[in-house]
């Protein structure tokens, strides 16, 4: 089956500064891979997706890579704000079936 | 925007009971749903996929006798943990995918266990 490896598992930023997420997936199948912001206690929340056929996507501060060849993606947040510490679970799937989620990186961004 | 209800949100059992969540998806028909399982400051761990009208299919060392899935309608699932012990204590979600065309899935709200 797939095996997703996340890294880093905790992350400090000063408040503005950059985060980068990076994730590895091991089943070439995979075509599909969608990031979550996960606040404590409460469900994941979709905040980026990305599909095999396109290298790079952004939305506003977030931005997703994705390089098939090496089996790897990235999660990019820029100008980081308070409200963007929880922790977020990067996940590869095949056309939207289950998902195989990473181990998870705890983002604190400091005011 | 899709929404799927999740609940109890939160229940305290003794060991040896059963407990039943509930997973409807409200303004969408959902023929797969998806139950996980997230152990404190760990990843979401698929545990089965519910198929409507049809047997769920386990992940790899997940107990079907103990995790018992039904999925009698298309916008109904539940999990029903059979003979609770304190190491079934755990948060549980569900989620669905809305549509064929957009991969997303639509999380619910979670069910945290506690077995005592």
């Amino acid at each position: 089956g797939e095996n997703v490896e996340q890294h880093p598992s905790t992350l400090s930023v000063q408040e503005g500064d950059s985060a980068v997420i990076k994730c590895t997936y091991s089943d070439s199948a995979s075509n599909y891979f969608p990031w979550y912001k996960q606040e404590l206690g409460k469900r994941p929340q979709l905040i980026i997706d990305i599909r095999s056929n396109v290298g790079e996507k952004k939305d506003q501060r977030i931005a997703v890579t994705l390089n098939k060849t090496a089996k790897h993606f990235s999660l990019h947040i820029t100008e980081t704000q308070p409200e963007d510490s929880a922790v977020y679970f990067c996940a590869a799937s095949r056309s939207g079936n289950q998902f195989y989620f990473g181990t998870g990186t705890s983002l604190t961004v400091i005011p | 925007g899709a929404v799927v209800s999740q609940h109890p949100s939160w229940v305290i059992c003794k060991s040896g009971t059963s407990v039943k969540i509930e997973c409807r998806s409200l303004d969408f028909q959902a023929t797969t749903m998806f139950w996980y399982r997230q152990f404190p400051k760990q990843s979401l761990m698929l545990m089965a996929t519910s198929n409507e009208g049809s047997k769920a299919t386990y992940e790899q060392g997940v107990e079907k006798d103990k995790f018992l899935i039904n999925h009698a309608s298309l916008t109904l699932s539940t999990l029903t943990v059979t003979s609770a012990h304190p190491e079934d204590s755990s948060f549980y979600i569900c989620s669905a995918r809305p549509g064929q065309a957009d991969y997303g899935y639509t999380f619910g709200s979670g069910t945290r266990l506690t077995v005592v």
